[in-house]
């Protein structure tokens, strides 16, 4: 299958903690990118990191890419209850993008 | 700045019958995509086009399933006869012309419409 594997499926920390999720791939990419989506919402676009970038910072957010290893991590410091959502990691490949099963991430306050 | 619109929210019918949902980008996106999101898993890529061409349909159901982008701007996506399985979250995205820009771009998604079979 094209989709990767993202880990855990759920993470519940407590509100102040930071939070890691990582996304395995399969196939050579061009760019990934992490999107948002709280509950009954659509996808809100987080932060892209290209084939040839290693980390990436965005205010709280950091995107990290192994290339070698197929893999992603996303990391969320300082989280808040609104950070509470489910984390996806898309995967662009050519003109296509692929979406893993994500990770769904409670903080509480 | 307008975001995507899609239309209904919320659908319910029955087994074998027709539904067809809307969608309406960002104004000067050329690429458009419909996803189905079944509960408690990612999002799936059903169609992509760029401006009113398809550049990927290998994951559309196209004995029941179409989608149609005529005049490069809005779109339709429709379902013919629905199945029980089709439940799900349809998620329509719009994003800029990456393919002529050179830069990877991000995309920005609709509300999505929540189809029921019953």
């Amino acid at each position: 299958s094209q989709q990767g594997e993202e880990d855990p499926q759920a993470l519940s920390i407590q509100e102040g903690e930071n939070a890691t999720m990582n996304c395995s791939y399969k196939t050579s990419i061009n760019n990934l990118q992490w999107y948002r989506q709280n509950s009954g919402r659509g996808l809100v676009h987080l932060i892209l990191i290209r084939s040839n970038e290693r980390e990436k910072h965005s205010g709280r957010l950091r995107v990290t890419l192994d290339t070698s290893k197929k893999s992603s991590s996303l990391l969320i410091t300082a989280s808040r209850a609104a950070d509470t959502a489910s984390y996806f990691c898309a995967r662009n490949t050519g003109n296509q993008f692929y979406f893993g099963t994500g990770t769904s991430l409670t903080v509480i306050p | 700045e307008a975001g995507v619109a899609q239309s209904p929210r919320y659908k319910i019918i029955e087994k074998r019958q027709s539904v067809a949902f809307w969608c309406n980008p960002i104004s000067g996106h050329a690429t458009l995509y419909w996803y189905q999101q079944i509960l408690g898993q990612g999002p799936k890529l059903l169609i992509q086009f760029q401006n009113n061409g398809v550049v990927d349909d290998s994951q559309l159901p196209k004995d029941r399933f179409s989608a149609e982008r005529l005049k490069g701007v809005d779109s339709t996506l429709k379902i013919q006869p629905a199945k029980l399985e089709d439940s799900a979250v349809y998620l329509c995205a719009s994003s800029s012309n990456f393919l002529t820009s050179g830069r990877p771009a991000k995309q920005f998604f609709g509300p999505g419409t929540r189809l029921t079979v019953l």
